[in-house]
C-alpha cells in the first residue's frame, strides 16, 4: 500500500538554525512526493514537490530531494525564520487524475527569536 | 481570484442539528476532496469525487453525505451533528499534479 511516515514534533528551533524534517514513504511504482505547509489558521499550501528519483524540489529556501534508494524525501532549510513557524506535511501521490494523496501526520515547527 | 473557496469559515451549532459546508474551485480540476483535520492536526481523507463521481469513501459515518452538482462544486452535508464532529474541514481539488486546499471550515458542535 501507499503511506507516508514523517518525524513527530513538535520541533522548536532558534532563528537561523538548520532545519531537517524527516519523511519516508512506502509506495508501489514511482510516486510524486510533496511537502505542504500549513500556517496558523490557514489551509495547506504546496511548498515544493519532486516527481522522479533524484529530483530536488525547492521553494522559499526549503529543499527536499527524492531518494528512491532510501525511500525518503527529507525537508531541509539552512536558516529558519520566525515566519517559518507552521505545520509541515509530507505527502505522496501517483500523479494521475483522481488519485488519492497520502499525507503524513504533520510536524509542527516553532521558530523562536 | 481564490482557487478553492469554502463557506462558511466558522460554523457553531448544537448537537443534533443538520448543517452544510460548500466548496467551489475555479481551477478546472476534475477531482475534489473533503478532509477532516483534528485538534492534533492529523489530516484524514473523507471523500473524493472525480468528474462528479464518488471514487473514495473512507470509513465515515453515513451522517456525512457529499454532493457534487457539477465539477466545480463539492458540498458536504452533515446530519445529526455530534460533539466528535468538531474539527476543521478542508476541501481540496487536484489535477493529479498537486492538491490545492481551501481555507478550511472550523466546525464546533456544542
Amino acid at each position: 500500500g501507499n503511506s507516508v511516515t514523517q518525524m513527530e514534533g513538535p520541533v522548536t528551533l532558534s532563528e537561523e538554525a538548520f532545519l531537517t524534517i524527516n519523511c519516508t514513504y512506502t509506495a508501489t511504482g514511482y510516486p510524486s512526493l510533496f511537502w505542504y505547509v500549513q500556517y496558523p489558521g490557514e489551509g495547506l499550501q504546496l511548498l515544493l514537490k519532486a516527481t522522479k528519483a533524484d529530483d530536488k524540489g525547492s521553494n522559499k529556501g526549503f529543499e527536499a530531494t527524492y531518494r528512491k534508494e532510501t525511500t525518503s524525501f527529507h525537508l531541509e532549510k539552512g536558516s529558519v525564520q520566525v515566519s517559518d513557524s507552521a505545520v509541515y506535511f509530507c505527502a505522496l501521490s501517483r500523479g494521475n487524475t483522481g488519485n488519492q494523496f497520502y499525507f503524513g501526520t504533520g510536524t509542527s515547527l516553532t521558530v523562536i527569536p | 481570484d481564490t482557487a478553492v473557496s469554502q463557506t462558511p469559515k466558522y460554523l457553531v451549532t448544537q448537537m443534533g442539528n443538520d448543517k452544510s459546508i460548500k466548496c467551489e474551485q475555479n481551477l478546472g480540476h476534475d477531482t475534489m476532496y473533503w478532509y477532516k483535520q483534528d485538534s492534533k492536526k492529523f489530516l484524514k481523507i473523507m471523500f473524493s469525487y472525480n468528474n462528479k463521481e464518488l471514487i473514495i469513501n473512507e470509513t465515515v459515518p453515513n451522517r456525512f453525505s457529499p454532493k457534487s452538482p457539477d465539477k466545480a462544486h463539492l458540498n458536504l452535508h452533515i446530519n445529526s451533528l455530534e460533539l466528535g464532529d468538531s474539527a476543521v474541514y478542508f476541501c481540496a481539488s487536484s489535477s493529479g499534479l498537486a492538491e490545492y486546499f481551501g481555507p478550511g471550515t472550523r466546525l464546533t458542535v456544542l
